[in-house]
C-alpha cells in the first residue's frame, strides 16, 4: 500500500528565506507520480509542482522546486524568497501511474511566513 | 473556464437528517473523486467515477454513505443519516484521461457541520 509521510507539522520561517518541507513516501510500485498542494486559510486545494518517477530531473515551477531523490523514497519541496502568501499548509500526494487513480496524501505541514 | 462547482458551500444540519453535496466536475473530465479531510484523518478518499461508473468506493466509511453520477456533468454524495462525526470538509475534484501527469482539480469543498 501507498504512504506519504510528513514529519513536519508546523515550520516558521522568515520572509524572504528558502524553505524546505519534507516528504517521504512508501511504495511497491516502479510508475508514480508524486504531487504537492498548498491548501491556503481559505480552503481551496491548489496544485502546484508534480514530479514522475521516471523524470531525472528535478521539478521547478516558479519559485517551486521539487528535491526527488528516488533512492531515498523523498520528495522534498523548496520554496524559494518565501512571501507572506505562501502561508498555507502543504500537502505531498502520490499516485499510480497505471493502475488505481486515487491520489493519496500525507498529514500535511502547516507553514508560516514571518515578515 | 469554469472550474469544479460544488454546493452548498457551507451545511449545517442536526444528526439524523440527510445531507446530500452536490459537485459538477470540470467539463470534459472523464474522473471525478469524493474526498474528505478531517483534522483527525487528513484528506481521505471516498470514492471515484471513471465516465460516470464508480471504480473504488473502498473509501466510503459506512452504509450511510452513498455516491451518484447520473451523467458526466453533476454528482452527488449522500449521508443518511448524518451523524457528528460526519463533520468534515468534503471536495470533489475531477481530472481528464489520465495521463502521467495530470493533476487532480479540486472544488472549493463544502463544510459539513452536523450537530
Amino acid at each position: 500500500a501507498q504512504k506519504i509521510t510528513q514529519t513536519q507539522p508546523g515550520m516558521f520561517v522568515q520572509e524572504k528565506e528558502a524553505v524546505t518541507l519534507d516528504c517521504t513516501y512508501d511504495t511497491s510500485d516502479q510508475s508514480y507520480g508524486l504531487f504537492w498542494y498548498k491548501q491556503p486559510s481559505s480552503g481551496e486545494m491548489i496544485f502546484l509542482i508534480y514530479q514522475g518517477s521516471y523524470d531525472e530531473q528535478n521539478a521547478t515551477e516558479g519559485r517551486y522546486s521539487l528535491n526527488f531523490q528516488k533512492a531515498r523514497k523523498s520528495a522534498n519541496l523548496v520554496i524559494s524568497a518565501s512571501q507572506l502568501g505562501d502561508s498555507a499548509m502543504y500537502f505531498c500526494a502520490m499516485r499510480e501511474i497505471q493502475g488505481a487513480q486515487k491520489l493519496v496524501f500525507g498529514q500535511g505541514t502547516r507553514l508560516t511566513i514571518n515578515p | 473556464d469554469a472550474g469544479v462547482i460544488q454546493s452548498p458551500r457551507h451545511e449545517v444540519t442536526e444528526m439524523g437528517q440527510e445531507v446530500t453535496l452536490r459537485c459538477k466536475p470540470i467539463s470534459g473530465h472523464d474522473y471525478l473523486f469524493w474526498y474528505r479531510q478531517t483534522m483527525m484523518r487528513g484528506l481521505e478518499l471516498l470514492i471515484y467515477f471513471n465516465n460516470n461508473v464508480p471504480i473504488d468506493d473502498s473509501g466510503m466509511p459506512e452504509d450511510r454513505f452513498s455516491a451518484k453520477m447520473p451523467n458526466a456533468s453533476f454528482s452527488t454524495l449522500k449521508i443518511q443519516p448524518s451523524e457528528p462525526r460526519d463533520s468534515a470538509v468534503y471536495f470533489c475534484a475531477s481530472s481528464p484521461v489520465q495521463t502521467a501527469k495530470e493533476t487532480q482539480y479540486f472544488g472549493p469543498g463544502t463544510r459539513l457541520l452536523v450537530l
